[in-house]
Order: C-alpha cells, then structure tokens, then sequence
C-alpha cells in the first residue's frame, strides 16, 4: 500500500499567518492526490481534488500544487474558520490511503 | 441537495455484526461509486471500502478484508457494509463518501457517520 507522510502533524498559528502542509508519497501517484478538512464532530470537507484543483464554493486562499510524490496544501492568510485539521487521500491506486493529518491550532 | 445518511450504528460485542446503511438522495445514486472511511475515536481517517456505479468493482482496506462486505441496491438509493467478526480496533464513525467520478481523489459528499462501538 501506498503511504502518505503529512506534515507536520500540528502546527500553532496566527490568523492572517501563511500555513503550508505537505503530503509525501510512497511512491509516484502522479496527481492522484486530495486535501480534506475536518473540523471536530463534523464530516470531512473536501478542499482540494487532483492535486490543485479547488472545489467549488471553497475560498481562494486554500490551493494546492504538487505532482509524483510531494504535494502542499496552502492557505495564504489564515482565517478562525480555518482552525481543524487536513488530510491528504491518495487515490492512485488501491488500498486508498490518508496521511496522518496535521491540526491547525491557534497561536 | 445532495445529502447521505448513515444509520444502524451501535454497540456490539467482539466476534459479532452489524450492518450499516447509507441513504443517498439528491442525485443519480445509480451513476457514482460510493465509500465507507472510518475514523476511530481521537484519530486520524481510514478508507475502509469502495464499490463502484455498478457493484462491478469492490475495494477493501486490508484490515477489514474477508470480514466486511459492502454493497448497494441502485432502486432503493442506498449503500451498504455488512460488518462481521467485529474487533475492538473497529470501534469508529464510520461515514459514507461519494465519488465525485471524473476527477482524482475527490470524495464530494459526505454523511454525519454514525457510530460503531465494539466492547464486551
């Protein structure tokens, strides 16, 4: 199975702060790759499809880029909405795979 | 809208089942693979099982395989996964995702989960 490593798993930060995330694959997955957030007690949200691709009604400031093995989930300007926590979902092939999540925490 | 909701959540004692469903309305259940991802109590999430449109391709994580089964019935708009052989590791939510389909690694919709509980 293919394993994804997130980074880091939790990060302090300030609203308005740049906030960078990143998945690392096992193996090449070329873009095959998704960013998730979770808020506590609620369902996954999907962000961020085919490696950069935003979905729709998700703002701007979140955006992803990557392709192969390392991938960034970034959020320009942090915003209290936006404290949860992310996950990455490869879906290259099967068993699908999540990283570990990283949580967003108020600084 | 597109909503999914999971019911027949509950405790269990190891070594027995359950079976969980997922309603799906709001969209042409009959045209989208569906999934079950779990997320046990303080951790991270698991795929756990995929069945495509028409039940022609079905996915197991590993840890569950030969003891889940998952399937849907496209007339009544709902999916299903048949837990057997329940382990106290099985304890989670377990929550039901559509595939968006077209795009890579896009689970769209989401149900509330529901919650399964092994213990003695």
């Amino acid at each position: 199975a293919i394993q994804m490593t997130q980074s880091p798993s939790s990060l302090s930060a300030s609203v308005g702060d740049r906030v960078t995330i990143t998945c690392r694959a096992s193996q090449g997955i070329r873009n095959d790759l998704g960013w998730y957030q979770q808020k506590p007690g609620k369902a996954p949200k999907l962000l961020i499809y085919a490696a950069s691709s935003l979905q729709s009604g998700v703002p701007s400031r979140f955006s992803g880029s990557g392709s192969g093995t390392d991938f960034t989930l970034t959020i320009s300007s942090l915003q209290p909405e936006d404290f949860a926590t992310y996950y990455c979902l490869q879906d290259y092939n099967y068993p699908r795979t999540f990283g570990g999540g990283t949580k967003v925490e108020i600084k | 809208e597109v909503q999914l909701v999971e019911s027949g959540g509950g405790l269990v004692k190891p070594g027995g089942s359950l079976r969980l469903s997922c309603a799906a309305s709001g969209f042409t259940f009959s045209s989208y693979s569906m999934n079950w991802v779990r997320q046990a109590p303080g951790k991270g999430l698991e795929w756990v099982s995929s069945i495509s449109s028409s039940s022609s391709y079905i996915y197991y994580a590993d840890s569950v395989k030969g003891r889940f089964t998952i399937s849907r019935d496209n007339a009544k708009n709902s999916l299903y996964l048949q837990m057997n052989s329940l382990r106290a590791e099985d304890t989670a939510v377990y929550y039901c995702a559509r595939d968006e389909g077209v795009v890579p690694a896009a689970l769209d919709y989401w149900g509330q989960g529901t919650l399964v509980t092994v213990s003695s």
